[in-house]
């Protein structure tokens, strides 16, 4: 069984803080795959990022960054400098091991950047 | 933008109707899954179409049923709704299907409110 669990349900920040999102995740499968989403008001799912079990390189692309950690199960997202326009709701997400492709998200942290 | 379109965008259901969710993928994407999201939740995946037919399913009853068409595009069929169906209704598409880890991209969603 997989589960994606992001305890962190709300987060509000002040506008150029750095904010770090949560994800824990537990599976069985050795070759897995791992997601964050996020989700503006208007409901659509925008992927972010992509990460293999495999690769455990830190990633950066601009104000966002992944931290990977294989030894603790987790996959926590850092904004920094963080601005009104990152509010939304982000949500960490898991593959499963079967042949077909079923995504496990997490509950999601809405995070609040005040002005 | 994804590429990936939903129609319609709100419906508004009674108790015991039946509905219809429409999707079109994104170009060249043969695949495509359905998640249901209930309010404050994650998305919980129902099932997922390759080559017009279904190759995996959730936790989801028989009443939700689906469609894949030539043009990879899809429908989400829910009778006999009840007022826990009240949800929005994200349809994802990917290429190829078995692939493990291929990024999911999804549509808007369609809010279905069902009194």
């Amino acid at each position: 069984a997989q589960k994606v669990t992001q305890a962190q349900t709300e987060i509000s920040v002040v506008e150029k803080e750095d904010v770090t999102l949560d994800c824990v995740y537990e599976t069985r499968d050795t070759t897995y795959y791992l997601f964050w989403y996020k989700q503006p008001p208007s409901g659509e799912l925008v992927f972010l990022i992509r990460r293999n079990s495999f690769d455990e390189q830190n990633e950066i692309s601009g104000r966002y960054s992944w931290n990977f950690q294989k030894s603790t199960s987790s996959f926590n997202f850092t904004i920094t400098a963080s601005q009104v326009v990152d509010s939304a709701v982000y949500f960490c997400a898991l593959t499963n091991s079967g042949g077909y492709q079923k995504v496990t998200f997490g509950i999601g942290t809405k995070l609040q950047v005040i002005p | 933008e994804t590429g990936v379109t939903q129609s319609p965008t709100h419906l508004i259901k009674t108790r015991g109707q039946q509905v219809t969710l429409r999707c079109s993928s994104q170009s060249g994407h043969n695949t495509v899954s359905w998640y249901q999201q209930a309010l404050g939740q994650g998305p919980q995946f129902i099932f997922q179409y390759y080559r017009e037919e279904e190759n995996g399913r959730g936790n989801f009853p028989p009443r939700f049923s689906g469609l894949q068409f030539p043009n990879y595009s899809s429908e989400l069929n829910v009778n006999a709704l009840e007022l826990d169906d009240s949800a929005l209704y994200l349809c994802a598409s990917s290429f190829p299907s078995g692939r493990r880890g291929e990024t999911q991209y999804f549509g808007p969603g369609t809010r279905l409110l069902v009194l």
